[in-house]
């Protein structure tokens, strides 16, 4: 059964970069599913952030595109999450996720980022 | 790329059947079959509930079901069950590889 962990810093600072890791557990990152980063500020929705296939190939949420950049490391399982020209506005949970012909499962247990100085 | 639009809160006694609505436009529910729908009780991370419109994932109950009708997918909540209370969000495939999320109801038992 997989198990995604995220971790990373929990403050970063205004104008900084948000760099987070998704350890995947109980099964390869190359296997056939993408992983993706969802994040939901406090008191609000979800919001898609991104994906990233083992190959690297990745797919952005266009309003964060320019701003984001995933990564996949195979030796370590893991997947990564940058996110730069970091505001207020970027404070929230961020959550790793597999997903399977559209569906997000399972999912980490989230770590909350907070952008203040 | 918008929110998809759900009701911000619906509630029903329990034993009640309640219905949760997720709006979009044809550029993503409407031109898809990728619909799922995701439960999230304060404080946890969300659960996959159904997938591609109408897929029950192994565990989940019965009482969970989803349908589509042209824009707009729909949960079905039956038999309502203290449990039961907690945000739920739906999710439509938007094309061009991107995914976005409905604006999220909370759902409570009275």
């Amino acid at each position: 059964q997989v198990h995604l962990q995220e971790s990373g810093p929990g403050l970063v600072k205004p104008s900084g970069t948000l760099s987070l890791t998704c350890a995947v557990s109980g099964g390869s990152i190359s296997s056939s599913s993408w992983w993706s980063w969802v994040r939901q500020p406090p008191g609000k929705g979800l919001e898609w952030i991104g994906e990233i296939y083992h190959s690297g190939s990745t797919n952005y949420n266009p309003s964060l595109k320019s701003r984001v950049t995933m990564s996949v490391d195979k030796s370590k399982n893991h997947f990564s999450l940058n996110l730069n020209s970091l505001t207020a506005a970027d404070t929230a949970v961020y959550y790793c996720a597999r997903v399977d012909t559209s569906r997000f499962d399972p999912w980490g247990q989230g770590t909350l980022v907070t952008v203040s100085s | 790329q918008s929110a998809l639009t759900q009701p911000a809160s619906v509630s029903g006694s329990p034993g009640q059947s309640i219905t949760i609505s997720c709006t979009g436009t044809s550029s993503d529910v409407g031109s898809y079959n990728h619909v799922s729908w995701y439960q999230q009780h304060p404080g946890k991370a969300p659960k996959l509930m159904i997938y591609e419109g109408s897929k029950r994932p192994s565990g989940v109950s019965i009482r969970f079901s989803g349908s589509k009708s042209g824009n707009t997918a729909s949960l079905t909540i039956s038999g309502l069950q203290a449990e039961d209370e907690a945000d739920y969000y739906c999710c439509s495939y938007a094309g061009s590889s991107t995914y976005v999320f409905g604006s999220g109801t909370r759902v409570t038992v009275l």
